[in-house]
């Protein structure tokens, strides 16, 4: 079954700072997706960042960049310039491709900015 | 542009009631599903549908229903709250033609049984 673990259940940086979180996963498939989502207290589910893993070109979204590596199956998130507003729970999620598009989710990293 | 609709935002049930969450999209996507989220657990897939009349089920689905008659509506349904189905629920949709193409999640319901 696959797994997706964040080892880092909370987080803090300072604001204008850089700060990475860690995803890793686990899967026999060589067809996937993986996806970083933002939850802050509104609670509400934001899409931050996505990125195929037939491409071996790291995704990028402004402030929001991954390190993927597909050998070691890791998929971190770098946040630069760090935002007040950045604070939040962040969450990697993974499916497989072909699959019923269930996203199989980590615990989660609760990430606070402190000005 | 509503995206997905749940109905209500906070609920409080007594141990043994039942309810329906409603959920509704109106954007034509194919495949919706329902998560729960508990402190420390992540999300985790409740029951899932690719489309009207197909229904399956995620990884905790015990204690719930589902059901999907039309494309937009996919409501779950409690029979007997239990204090273990305290939680805060998301609908979510996409498309599924597009395995790519993200989840759009509702704003939750925060459901507490005493």
């Amino acid at each position: 079954a696959q797994t997706v673990t964040q080892s880092q259940p909370e987080m803090s940086v300072q604001e204008a700072e850089t700060v990475t979180l860690s995803c890793t996963y686990d899967t026999s498939e060589s067809n996937y997706y993986l996806f970083w989502y933002k939850q802050p207290p509104s609670r509400q589910m934001i899409l931050v960042i996505r990125q195929e893993a037939y491409k071996q070109q790291n995704a990028t979204e402004n402030r929001f960049s991954v390190n993927f590596q597909k050998a070691a199956k890791s998929f971190s998130l770098k946040i630069s310039d760090s935002q007040l507003g950045d604070t939040a729970m962040y969450f990697c999620a993974f499916v497989e491709g072909g699959s019923q598009g269930n996203l199989i989710f980590g615990k989660g990293t609760k990430l606070s900015v402190k000005p | 542009n509503a995206g997905v609709t749940q109905t209500p935002k906070f609920q409080v049930l007594k141990t043994g009631q039942s309810m329906t969450l409603q959920c509704a999209q109106d954007m034509n996507h194919e495949y919706m599903s329902w998560y729960r989220q508990d402190p420390g657990m992540g999300l985790r897939l409740i029951h899932y549908s690719v489309g009207a009349g197909i229904t399956d089920q995620g990884e905790v689905p015990n204690g719930y229903n589902v059901s999907r008659s039309t494309t937009e509506d996919f409501p779950l349904r409690l029979l007997s709250a239990a204090p273990s189905q305290t939680s805060v629920y998301f609908c979510a949709s996409t498309n599924k033609k597009n395995y790519n193409s993200p989840l759009h999640f509702g704003n939750g319901t925060r459901l507490t049984v005493t």
